[in-house]
């Protein structure tokens, strides 16, 4: 099946600094991409659908300033937390549309000090 | 407006007995439906979809789903449960084809939990 990447898996940052997290399709093209936040023991959370060569959409209550999207290729999409804080500690997951069908990454465990 | 319920927040079955996880919908439209797994501090594994084919879905490690559209459900079903099925299991509906918005909504997880 469609394999999706994450990098990096676990990154741990001060409070104040920011944090790119890169989501990729190893054997496919993915349009579409998307970015989702899931708190523990809870499902998760759609933050942000991204569009390769356009902006992406936040749902309500996501602050794009904040959680800054790039889709620059068919194949890579990047999520910058800006000025991260400890609230901002969470487990971050993208998806990557291939037809129909969503194939996840494997997560990246964000930790702000 | 799509929605999905797991009626289940948490599944207890022994070792080698049926697994059954419930899941029901509404949709506006003709749905896909899909069932994920995730393993603790891991991403989502694709187990199945169901996209308006045949109703009775086969997916990986051993689980299936049927569509019932009279019932509004896509359980999943394992006849022989394993110790590495403990997982949080979610239930996915999506209205979304090529060409419309994708986005899917999440059922909030059933766990399930393997007894030895």
């Amino acid at each position: 099946g469609a394999v999706v990447s994450q990098h990096p898996s676990r990154v741990i940052c001060k409070s104040g600094t920011s944090v790119k997290i890169e989501c990729r399709s190893l054997d496919f093209q993915a349009t579409t991409m998307f970015w989702y936040r899931q708190f523990p023991k809870q499902s998760l959370m759609l933050m942000a659908t991204s569009n390769e060569g356009s902006k992406a959409t936040y749902e309500q209550g996501v602050e794009k300033d904040k959680f800054l999207i790039n889709h620059a290729s068919l194949t890579l999409s990047t999520l910058t937390v800006t000025s991260a804080h400890p609230e901002d500690s969470s487990f971050y997951i993208c998806s990557a549309l291939d037809t129909d069908t969503q194939y996840f990454g494997p997560g990246t465990r964000l930790t702000v000090l | 407006a799509q929605s999905v319920t797991q009626l289940d927040s948490h599944v207890s079955v022994s070792e080698g007995t049926p697994v059954l996880l419930r899941c029901n919908y509404s949709s506006s439209y003709s749905p896909s439906l899909f069932w994920y797994v995730q393993h603790p501090n891991k991403g989502l594994q694709l187990l199945l979809k169901y996209t308006s084919a045949a109703t009775l879905v086969k997916g990986i490690n051993g689980f299936e789903a049927e569509f019932k559209k009279s019932e509004t459900s896509f359980h999943l079903t394992k006849p022989s449960a394993h110790m590495s099925d403990a997982a949080e299991y979610f239930c996915v509906v999506s209205e979304g084809g090529v060409n419309r918005d994708d986005k899917i909504i999440f059922g909030k997880g059933t766990r399930l939990h393997i007894l030895p």
